[in-house]
């Protein structure tokens, strides 16, 4: 069975810091890797997305993630946050068409 | 929004009633998904649609069970509501197996 790790519930940093959101999988097998985002109150947002090809993908917002297949990971950065990134990040990897996703980290912006 | 509208927004009832969780969607989009989020779980896989009449469990099936008869219409039963089932609910749609768009969810109270 696959399952996805997110090794942080919470991530505190500084308004216009770096962040990275960590995001381990387990699969013997090439699977479908994505990062959601929940904002307060709403719905999730698809933020980006791995399926084939370049390692290092891009997303809306200013986010990116790469993929690496001998550490099973797929960490999320953005390179200067903004107050406006405070949410729930979400961790999803998809195989034979059923999507697991990770447990979440709330990103908290510090002032 | 992508065209998806779950009714009701919210919801109380009382344990061993049934009910009926509806999503629309607009965009045409084959795959439909049910998840339940709680805290410390992240979204868990409910059930799932592959198409008009094509459905699979997910993850957390047990008391659930689910309909589609037409493309755009993917109804989430709770044949007897229990206190365990109280969550937030969200469905999404998905192109090939990837969840694209969500929701905004419903909120469930089983008193």
């Amino acid at each position: 069975a696959q399952s996805v790790t997110q090794l942080d519930s919470q991530v505190p940093v500084f308004e216009e810091a770096p962040v990275e959101l960590r995001c381990n999988y387990s699969s013997s097998v090439s699977v479908y890797l994505f990062w959601y985002v929940q904002y307060p109150n709403q719905g999730l947002q698809l933020l980006l997305k791995y399926l084939s090809g370049s390692t290092l993908v891009k997303g809306i917002n200013g986010f990116e993630a790469e993929f690496n297949k001998s550490q099973t990971s797929f960490h999320l950065r953005k390179p200067s946050v903004h107050i406006s990134d405070t949410a729930e990040y979400f961790c999803a990897v998809s195989r034979d068409d059923k999507i697991i996703f990770g447990k979440g980290t709330r990103l908290h912006i510090l002032p | 929004d992508a065209g998806i509208t779950q009714s009701p927004r919210h919801k109380v009832t009382e344990t061993g009633t049934p009910v009926t969780l509806r999503c629309h969607q607009t965009e045409n989009h084959r795959y439909m998904y049910w998840y339940r989020q709680d805290p410390g779980h992240g979204l868990r896989l409910i059930h799932y649609s592959y198409g008009v009449k094509d459905t699979d469990k997910g993850e957390v099936s047990d008391g659930y069970s689910v309909s589609r008869s037409k493309t755009e219409d993917f109804l989430l039963t709770l044949e007897s509501a229990t206190s365990s089932q109280t969550s937030v609910y969200f469905c999404a749609t998905g192109i090939n197996n990837q969840p694209q768009h969500f929701g905004d969810g419903t909120r469930l109270s089983i008193l």
